[in-house]
């Protein structure tokens, strides 16, 4: 699975748009990226995922850049209960042949700040 | 619809005593990983099982060991413990239908080992 590399921490101010990039620089064509975050004392939680497209749900938007080669993870209106660390992974589309295992990382610990 | 659910919460064991923690998937999920997290080496990925089978395995010495029922619940094992196996276990199951779903953790059972 590709590496990723993430910012260890970052700050945000409440209300205001929280960006996470993620450089993954040797990422390959069936490789997808995926965003997981864990707020404190809690499993990780999933967020979004996408191969080429940037994608959103109710929770966050993800954009990669055209040569996938990196990705931000947009949390529009981030709140107090945002905080938490947010982990960027990559890897091949989990199926029965090639397992579920996750690298999870270091992440990026986001602070949201009243 | 309920979670995954682990247990205990917490344990606390003695060096050189074995512990089993449980888990219990969502129900329909098919897959069970296990991961431990501590904060020198963050998430790392011991095992998954699907049907009953061990599918991946992660970095970790014999003394960590798993099975999965036919129901899909899902034990780990580790015996001999050692101070160094203070952690947060985590579970997660999947549907196991590819990269469309993400996996839903458990809140883990922290053990504590003195």
């Amino acid at each position: 699975d590709a590496k990723t590399t993430q910012p260890p921490s970052m700050d945000c101010a409440e209300g205001r748009a929280a960006n996470l990039p993620c450089n993954h620089s040797t990422i390959s064509g069936n490789e997808y990226v995926y965003w997981y975050r864990q707020i404190h004392s809690q499993g990780p939680q999933y967020i979004i995922h996408g191969l080429k497209n940037n994608e959103t749900n109710e929770m966050a938007s993800l954009i990669i850049t055209e040569d996938r080669k990196s990705s931000t993870l947009i949390l529009p209106h981030a709140t107090l209960r945002d905080t938490a660390v947010y982990y960027c992974i990559v890897r091949v589309a989990p199926n029965s042949n090639s397992g579920y295992a996750l690298n999870f990382g270091k992440g990026t610990s986001l602070l949201v700040t009243p | 619809k309920a979670g995954v659910t682990q247990t205990p919460r917490y344990l606390i064991k003695t060096r050189g005593q074995q512990v089993t923690l449980s888990c219990s998937p969502i129900s329909g999920h098919r897959s069970v990983s296990w991961y431990q997290q501590t904060p020198g080496q963050g998430l790392q990925f011991l095992f998954e099982y699907f049907s009953e089978t061990q599918r991946n395995k992660g970095n970790f010495p014999g003394r960590f060991s798993g099975r999965q029922f036919s129901n899909s619940r899902s034990e780990m094992n580790v015996s001999t413990l050692e101070l160094g196996d203070s952690a947060l276990y985590l579970c997660a199951s999947s549907l196991d239908q590819g990269a469309s779903y993400g996996y839903t953790f458990g809140s883990g059972t922290r053990l504590t080992v003195v």
